[in-house]
């Protein structure tokens, strides 16, 4: 699968326990996307990378909120202190910058479930 | 900042019947407006874009048509099947080739096509 990979799928926590997703974007795309989609909502934007950079990040995501992209290539997005609001699908997106016709392309995502 | 409407949140068509879906959006600077479906448990797959040098654009049985003017554009599936039932999302982005393609989606349409 040449896809976007995140890992893992599904993760339960209990409230005020930091968890971790990883994101693998498609290799060639340098643009990277995290958003946040709740039950019966659109997809959330939450931040974005050009290559390691963090260019945007929505009001959306508070301090407990932090995501890197160290390499340029995979990315991860940490929360710390979990609150039961944090409960949501995770979607990480790619695209190519250098593409004529620039498209946003979706993993599956990490379904957080916040006990 | 942006902000993207959908309607009508739920529609169910007989099998071989039209769908339509409209979405407005507030930001005239948006020029990139894509649609995604989403089957339950799935990744938003990307089904179809037009960006805003263009009023219309057909891909089989799906099209999409934008009216930069009145700010709205809509999603017309021609023949639906019971493949089609998903949740379809639109959304519109406000940089067209720029730094960002950040998408801002709508609330989702529930298609249900009734063989």
């Amino acid at each position: 699968d040449t896809g976007v990979s995140q890992d893992p799928r599904h993760k339960i926590t209990k409230r005020g326990q930091n968890v971790t997703f990883r994101c693998d974007p498609i290799s060639e795309h340098n643009r990277l996307y995290w958003y946040r989609q709740t039950l019966g909502q659109g997809p959330e934007f939450l931040t974005y990378f050009q290559n390691e950079a963090q260019l945007e990040k929505s009001r959306l995501l508070s301090d407990r909120f932090s995501a890197e992209r160290p390499k340029g290539s995979f990315s991860t997005l940490e929360i710390q202190r979990t609150e039961q609001g944090d409960s949501a699908m995770y979607l990480c997106a790619s695209s190519s910058s250098g593409a004529t016709n620039e498209k946003l392309f979706f993993g599956s995502g990490t379904q957080l479930s916040v006990l | 900042g942006e902000n993207v409407e959908q309607h009508p949140s739920t529609l169910s068509v007989q099998e071989g019947d039209s769908a339509v879906i409209k979405c407005t959006y507030s930001d005239s600077a948006s020029n990139y407006f894509p649609w995604y479906k989403q089957e339950l448990g799935k990744r938003p797959q990307l089904i179809i874009d037009i960006r805003s040098n263009v009023g219309e654009k057909k891909d089989q049985r799906i099209a999409v048509t934008l009216n930069k003017t009145a700010k709205h554009f809509s999603l017309h599936i021609t023949e639906t099947q019971p493949e089609d039932s998903a949740v379809y999302f639109c959304a519109a982005s406000d940089h067209y080739g720029g730094a960002t393609n950040k998408l801002i989606f709508g609330t989702g349409t529930l298609l249900a096509v009734q063989p």
